[in-house]
């Protein structure tokens, strides 16, 4: 069964730290997406990465970098030198055959000043 | 920006009454999904079309609920009979044809709630 687990409900950072968001997942499929999605207060998802299960490399975009690692079902998400607009909450999501995106709980960032 | 919308943004009823929620992708997407989200939860999915054709129904979408596509453009969600659990926002995101899974654009939502 396809699942996505965010064990880190909510984490709070001062401004300019770093900091890593955990994702974890489990499918049997061996073609995959992963994706991280961020909710801003706002309320709206916000696409920031999809990866396909072929292709572990990470990847860095300005502040943001991920983690993927098949080994350990894993697909973390780092935010270097946070800032405070970074709060919102954060989305690790799974889709396989079917594109339906399988969310996990979410992570809530709080950055203060 | 022509990114995708939802209408209303908002929508108060009373329990047992029947709801229509519209979502209108962006232009070039084929793809449109329908997903709910409760509070401190993820969203879930609900339903999924390709162009006009309904490819997938979740297993939660009761026979209360009904999505339509009629022309491969917009879409609506109707909820007859509503009930209290039924309140939640209702999220629809789009994306383009090709290959599957792209990235999915989501709507603002609909909040629903059902008193």
């Amino acid at each position: 069964a396809q699942k996505v687990t965010q064990a880190q409900t909510e984490i709070s950072v001062v401004e300019k730290e770093d900091v890593t968001l955990d994702c974890v997942y489990e499918t049997r499929d061996t073609t995959y997406y992963l994706f991280w999605y961020k909710q801003p207060p706002s309320g709206e998802l916000v696409f920031l990465i999809r990866r396909n299960s072929f292709d572990e490399q990470n990847e860095i975009s300005g502040r943001y970098s991920w983690n993927f690692q098949k080994s350990t079902s894993s697909f973390n998400f780092t935010i270097t030198a946070s800032q405070v607009v970074d709060s919102a909450v954060y989305f690790c999501a799974l889709s396989e055959i079917s594109d339906k995106l399988i969310f996990g709980t979410g992570t809530r960032l709080q950055v203060f000043p | 920006d022509t990114g995708v919308s939802q209408d209303p943004r908002h929508k108060i009823t009373k329990r047992g009454q029947n709801v229509t929620f519209r979502c209108d992708p962006i232009s070039e997407h084929n793809r449109l999904y329908w997903y709910r989200q409760t509070l401190g939860q993820g969203p879930e999915f609900l339903t999924y079309f390709q162009n006009e054709a309904q490819l997938e129904k979740s297993r939660l979408l009761s026979d209360r609920f009904s999505a339509e596509r009629p022309k491969g453009s917009f879409s609506t969600l109707e909820i007859q009979r509503t009930e209290q659990g039924d309140s939640a926002m209702y999220l629809c995101a789009s994306s383009p044809p090709g290959q599957s899974s792209y990235e999915q654009y989501f709507g603002p939502g609909t909040r629903l709630t059902v008193t």
